[in-house]
C-alpha cells in the first residue's frame, strides 16, 4: 500500500510563480487535508475535503486553493507564490469526516520562495 | 474555536527515565484527542487516541496518555525511554459533535540522552 503519496518532495519557486502540490490517496478515503509546517508554529490547517467535490478552508487558506474532484486526489494550488509560502507541507487523508478516525499523512513537500 | 497548547519547546530526559510530554485542550463539548509523532523528513505518525471511557490511554511503542476533563489534559507519557523516542511529538484535538477539523499543538521535541 502506498498510502498517502506527495509530489514534488522539493520545489524552490520565485515570487508571483504558480504551482500545484500534488497529493494522491490509495485507501478509499472520504477525507482529506493540507497542512503547512512553519517552526514554532505547529502543523495549520489550509484546507481540507470530506469528499468528492466539496472543499473548505481551513485556518491558514489565503494564497491557496484546492479542488477534488476524484477521491483519490486532492492538489494544492499556489496562484502566485509569495516568500511567505515557504514552508513544508503536508497532506493527510482519513477514512471518516471527523470522529476518531486518525489521520495518515505523507511524506511532505518541501517548498522554497525565493 | 478549539486550541491545543504545548507548553515545552523542548523535553530532555536520560534513557531509561520515564518521560512526559505536556498537553491542554480548549474545545466546546467533548473531545477526540490524538497524539501524533515525527521523525525527521517525514509526515507525523499516529500513536494514540481518546474518544471515551478509560482515561488512560495505551498506544504504539509503549506510550499512554491520560486524559484529565477538569485540568483539560491529555499527557503523553513512557515508563522507560529510549533514545530511539527522540523525536517531534504533536498533541491534537477534534470536538465530537460538528467539526471536521483536526487542530494540532505547536509540538514538542523530546530529546533522550544515553
Amino acid at each position: 500500500n502506498a498510502g498517502v503519496t506527495q509530489t514534488p518532495k522539493f520545489q524552490v519557486l520565485k515570487t508571483g510563480q504558480s504551482m500545484t502540490l500534488q497529493c494522491a490517496q490509495d485507501m478509499n478515503h472520504e477525507y482529506m487535508s493540507w497542512y503547512r509546517q512553519d517552526p514554532g508554529m505547529g502543523l495549520r490547517l489550509i484546507h481540507y475535503s470530506v469528499g468528492a467535490g466539496i472543499t473548505d478552508q481551513g485556518e491558514v487558506p489565503n494564497g491557496y486553493n484546492v479542488s477534488r474532484s476524484t477521491t483519490e486526489d486532492f492538489p494544492l494550488r499556489l496562484l502566485s507564490a509569495a516568500p511567505s509560502q515557504t514552508s513544508v507541507y503536508f497532506c493527510a487523508s482519513s477514512s471518516v469526516t471527523g470522529g476518531s478516525s486518525p489521520l495518515h499523512f505523507g511524506n511532505g513537500t518541501r517548498l522554497t520562495v525565493t | 474555536a478549539q486550541s491545543v497548547a504545548q507548553p515545552e519547546d523542548q523535553v530532555n530526559v536520560a534513557e531509561g527515565n520515564p518521560l512526559t510530554v505536556k498537553c491542554t485542550y480548549s474545545v466546546s463539548g467533548n473531545p477526540y484527542l490524538f497524539w501524533y509523532v515525527q521523525y525527521p523528513n517525514r509526515g507525523l505518525q499516529f500513536l494514540l487516541k481518546y474518544i471515551t471511557g478509560d482515561n488512560l490511554v495505551k498506544g504504539s511503542y509503549g506510550f499512554e496518555a491520560e486524559f484529565n476533563k477538569s485540568q483539560t489534559s491529555f499527557h503523553l507519557k513512557k515508563p522507560s525511554a529510549l533514545v530511539s523516542d527522540s523525536a517531534l511529538y504533536f498533541c491534537a484535538v477534534r470536538a465530537l459533535v460538528g467539526a471536521d477539523k483536526l487542530i494540532f499543538g505547536t509540538g514538542t521535541r523530546l530529546q533522550v540522552f544515553p
